[in-house]
């Protein structure tokens, strides 16, 4: 089935160690985006690629960077996570970044735990 | 300002019960997006809608473009349809961009 695949699932980091989270999508959809959700909280967009073309969130901390090398990879790096970086990471795709109404394709998640 | 409001928070049924989850948002949308995410899960996108009704299966979503109202109900329920229901939206103008709603926990028990 065409999907967008988390790898890890579930990632451990030690404070202020780099840590990479990934995303593939089998989909060949332009857009990708990077979410981060709290416990009990709703998703937050960190950044979206429309392509190659990076576009992040005014609020999204300069810690968080991201790398999309091709259309189907997309990675998140975290520089030198914090304590309250711990929190579910979400990424996921649509077929284009327009303003029509857009389907958006969710992966499983990583969940990332600091200690 | 652009907003997303759920009701309710939190909702608890009785097997076979119907179950309704309510969304109402602030400036005109273009699409907007129902989803469900399990405990510690990802989340499964469920329905978009930009006019009228969908049904799959169980599940309906309405929604009303003059009202700026939309509601997901569940039929029959079961307790594996127990998650967090999200209502997200792209706002007109705003591109791909969803805005979410601080979700709805659907506990449905025995």
């Amino acid at each position: 089935d065409a999907m967008v695949i988390q790898n890890p699932r579930y990632q451990v980091t030690q404070f202020g160690k780099p840590v990479t989270l990934s995303c593939s999508q089998t989909l060949n959809h332009n857009v990708m985006y990077w979410y981060q959700q709290k416990s009990s909280q709703a998703p937050k967009l960190l950044f979206h690629y429309y392509d190659k073309d990076f576009n992040n969130e005014a609020d999204t901390p300069d810690n968080f960077q991201s790398r999309r090398p091709n259309t189907s990879f997309c990675f998140l790096d975290i520089r030198s996570p914090g304590l309250g970086d711990a929190a579910m990471y979400l990424c996921a795709t649509s077929p284009e970044g327009g303003f029509g109404s857009q389907p958006q394709h969710f992966g499983d998640g990583t969940r990332l735990s600091i200690l | 300002k652009n907003e997303v409001e759920q009701s309710p928070q939190n909702l608890t049924a009785q097997e076979g019960e119907f179950i309704t989850i309510n969304c109402s948002y602030s400036v005109g949308i273009s699409a907007l997006h129902w989803l469900q995410q399990h405990p510690g899960g990802g989340i499964v996108s469920l329905f978009m809608l930009s006019s009228g009704k969908k049904k799959h299966g169980r599940l309906i979503a309405t929604i009303n473009i003059q009202e700026k109202h939309s509601s997901l109900h569940i039929t029959a329920s079961h307790p594996r349809d127990s998650a967090v229901y999200i209502c997200a939206v792209q706002f007109t103008g705003t591109a791909s961009k969803l805005t979410f709603g601080t979700g709805t926990r659907l506990q449905v028990t025995l």
